[in-house]
């Protein structure tokens, strides 16, 4: 069965730092989310990316963190100078029809992020 | 605001026991509602989905839910637990934002632990 797979699975880093997370969607599916979860918390959304650019995206996405699809398998996601508050799981997702088509999505098995 | 709440943080039940996992949802428009499962290590899996017709929906290894449109619910339930359904479970609705895409809002999850 196809899947998402998403590496590393566990990064730590330093606050200040950048870091990329990377995503291989299924492949003939043509929707991206990256979702991230706070310890203990809800799982909220962070951007949707629809043809090459960004369909949607939520307050938490401030201009620290960019998406990019560099080479049409990749999905990554980027925060420039990562907070001690970016800590979290996250998970990229995928879904096989466009953005105005209403399917499930596929999710990967997440990154775990830890900012010291 | 859209949202949805999982009023059951954490749940132990001893293997044979029923399960109903407590899910509900604040949206007036269309709704599509899943249950998410996600076990130690892995990724987001779908457990089952609603989108249209009967309310009663049956998913993978015997789980089920039923949405009351009504109530704004959308209940996990399961006859029998066993062992292995010890995992965390998501309620999601997946609704669509004002830019005419979909994104998905999740519950904060629930913990379940199954005793042997």
């Amino acid at each position: 069965e196809p899947e998402v797979t998403q590496t590393p699975s566990h990064q730590v880093t330093q606050m200040g730092q950048e870091v990329i997370l990377r995503c291989v969607p299924i492949s003939n599916h043509l929707y991206f989310y990256w979702y991230r979860q706070i310890l203990g918390q809800k799982v909220e959304f962070l951007v949707s990316f629809y043809n090459n650019e960004i369909s949607e995206k939520s307050e938490i996405f401030d201009d620290q963190f960019s998406v990019e699809r560099p080479d049409g398998s990749n999905f990554t996601l980027k925060i420039r100078s990562t907070k001690l508050e970016d800590s979290a799981m996250y998970f990229c997702a995928s879904r096989e029809t466009g953005a105005r088509s209403n399917t499930e999505a596929f999710f990967g098995q997440g990154t775990r992020l830890t900012v010291v | 605001a859209q949202s949805v709440s999982q009023h059951n943080h954490h749940v132990i039940l001893s293997e044979a026991a029923s399960l109903e996992l407590g899910c509900n949802y604040s949206y007036g428009g269309t709704v599509n509602l899943f249950w998410y499962v996600q076990y130690p290590g892995q990724h987001l899996q779908l457990l089952l989905k609603y989108f249209s017709g009967d309310p009663l929906v049956k998913g993978i290894k015997g789980f089920e839910a039923e949405f009351i449109k009504s109530k704004f619910s959308f209940n996990l339930r399961k006859p029998s637990v066993q062992w292995s359904d010890t995992a965390e479970y998501f309620c999601a609705v997946n609704v669509r934002a004002t830019s005419g895409t979909y994104k998905y809002i999740f519950g904060t999850g629930t913990r379940l632990k199954v005793l042997a």
